[in-house]
């Protein structure tokens, strides 16, 4: 079965620095990739995705993430945090075929320090 | 505007009295599917609906029920809710074919089982 870890429970940055939140998967092809984010109190939004192509991501908010299939991972970056995002991040992974479900990490929650 | 709606947004009920979870979408997807997400643990499946009179278990089924009788709903109904269901509850949406696709979040129901 496929599965998704996301090895940082907690993360904290200062405002201007650069992120990096990682995400790896288990599954014997390449899967179809997600990046949600969840500010406090409210639903998840998409982030990025990636399906195929160039390796290299770009998403909403100034995010982009990196698919390296030699690692099976899919981690999420940001060259400069604002305060605005602190949230809760969570990776998704899609199997290519067959199946609709989407198998998400446990999240990684981002704290800002001014 | 394209969106997942969830009703309630917060429910407080006792044990044992039933409840149902409206979602419902704008979006004609074909497929939806509810989640738990509990502190640590991510978010877990619970059902899932291919489309109109289709629907399978996910993860956590145990304890829930579903429908799906018309494409833009899929109630969730807790027929004698325990305090280990309190939980914060997402119904999502996306299309089917040639997927797996992103998936579209409602808000979320907070329901706190005394």
């Amino acid at each position: 079965a496929q599965s998704v870890t996301q090895p940082d429970i907690h993360i904290t940055v200062s405002e201007g620095a650069s992120l990096e939140l990682r995400c790896n998967y288990s599954y014997g092809a390449t899967p179809y990739l997600f990046w949600y984010v969840q500010s406090p109190g409210q639903g998840l939004q998409l982030l990025l995705k990636y399906f195929s192509g160039d390796t290299l991501v770009q998403g909403i908010k100034g995010f982009e993430a990196e698919f390296k299939r030699s690692q099976s991972s899919f981690n999420l970056r940001k060259p400069s945090v604002h305060w605005s995002d602190a949230a809760e991040y969570f990776c998704a992974v899609g199997l290519r075929a067959g199946s609709y479900q989407l198998t998400f990490g446990k999240g990684t929650k981002l704290s800002v320090i001014p | 505007e394209a969106q997942v709606t969830q009703n309630p947004r917060y429910l407080i009920t006792v044990t044992g009295k039933k409840l149902t979870v409206t979602c419902s979408q704008n979006m004609n997807h074909e497929y939806m599917s509810w989640y738990r997400q509990d502190p640590g643990l991510g978010l877990r499946q619970i059902y899932y609906s291919m489309n109109v009179e289709v629907t399978d278990k996910g993860d956590v089924p145990e304890g829930y029920k579903v429908s799906r009788k018309e494409k833009r709903n899929f109630p969730l109904i807790l027929e004698s809710p325990s305090p280990n269901q309190t939980s914060l509850y997402f119904c999502a949406s996306s299309w089917v074919a040639g997927g797996p696709y992103e998936q579209y979040f409602g808000p979320g129901t907070r329901l706190t089982v005394t």
